[in-house]
């Protein structure tokens, strides 16, 4: 699977948007990007996924740039729920998507 | 529609003894998978199991084995315990679909295993 770099921290106040950044520069053509969230002491939650059109769902946004090498997650009222570590992951369509693959993700904190 | 389901949530145990973590998946999902999270080494994957077989496996000595019952439902059991062994102990579930949009894996709130 591709590598990801994504920043170790990012702030955000609360009711603004939380734009979180990620670089795939060597993501192939039938590779996903994911992201999830954990937050502390929880297991990871699912938030959404995307090939190469932007998406959109009731938890956030995901842009992906017309060559694939970088995607935004946005969330766009941020709240103090939303406090978690972000993980944006790459993952093959078949073959070994049987896994994921975590780095250490950005550490969102959202301040009041 | 349930999440993941494991048991017991929290546990602690004494070096040298043995634990068995268990998982419910998602109703319909047939495909459980196992992580570890420490620390130190992050989130990392463990095995898999799809029609009670396992299928891929991850990068760890064989005290920890799994399997998978006929109605999807997996344990994981580690045995001699070490104190590196203290951990967050993930299971996931999917469809095990492979069409074209995507097969999400969805994780269960964890079992943290204290080893003292």
């Amino acid at each position: 699977d591709a590598k990801t770099t994504q920043p170790p921290s990012m702030d955000c106040a609360e009711g603004r948007a939380a734009n979180l950044p990620c670089n795939h520069s060597t993501i192939s053509g039938n590779e996903y990007v994911y992201w999830y969230r954990q937050i502390h002491s929880q297991g990871p939650q699912y938030i959404i996924h995307g090939l190469k059109n932007n998406e959109t769902n009731e938890m956030a946004s995901l842009i992906i740039t017309e060559d694939r090498k970088s995607s935004t997650l946005i969330l766009p009222h941020a709240t103090l729920r939303d406090t978690a570590v972000y993980y944006c992951i790459v993952r093959a369509r078949g073959g070994s998507n049987y896994k994921l693959t975590f780095g250490k993700g950005t550490l969102l904190t959202v301040n009041p | 529609k349930a999440g993941v389901t494991q048991t017991p949530r929290y546990l602690i145990k004494t070096r040298g003894q043995q634990v068995t973590l268990s998982c419910s998946p998602i109703s319909g999902h047939r495909s459980v998978s196992w992580y570890q999270q420490t620390p130190g080494q992050g989130l990392q994957f463990l095995f898999e199991y799809f029609s009670e077989t396992q299928r891929n496996k991850g990068n760890f000595p064989g005290r920890f084995s799994g399997r998978q019952f006929s109605n999807s439902r997996s344990e994981m059991n580690v045995s001699t315990l070490e104190l590196g062994d203290s951990a967050l102990y993930l299971c996931a579930s999917s469809l095990d679909r492979s069409d074209s949009s995507g097969n999400t894996i969805y994780f269960g709130e964890g079992s943290w295993l204290t080893v003292v």
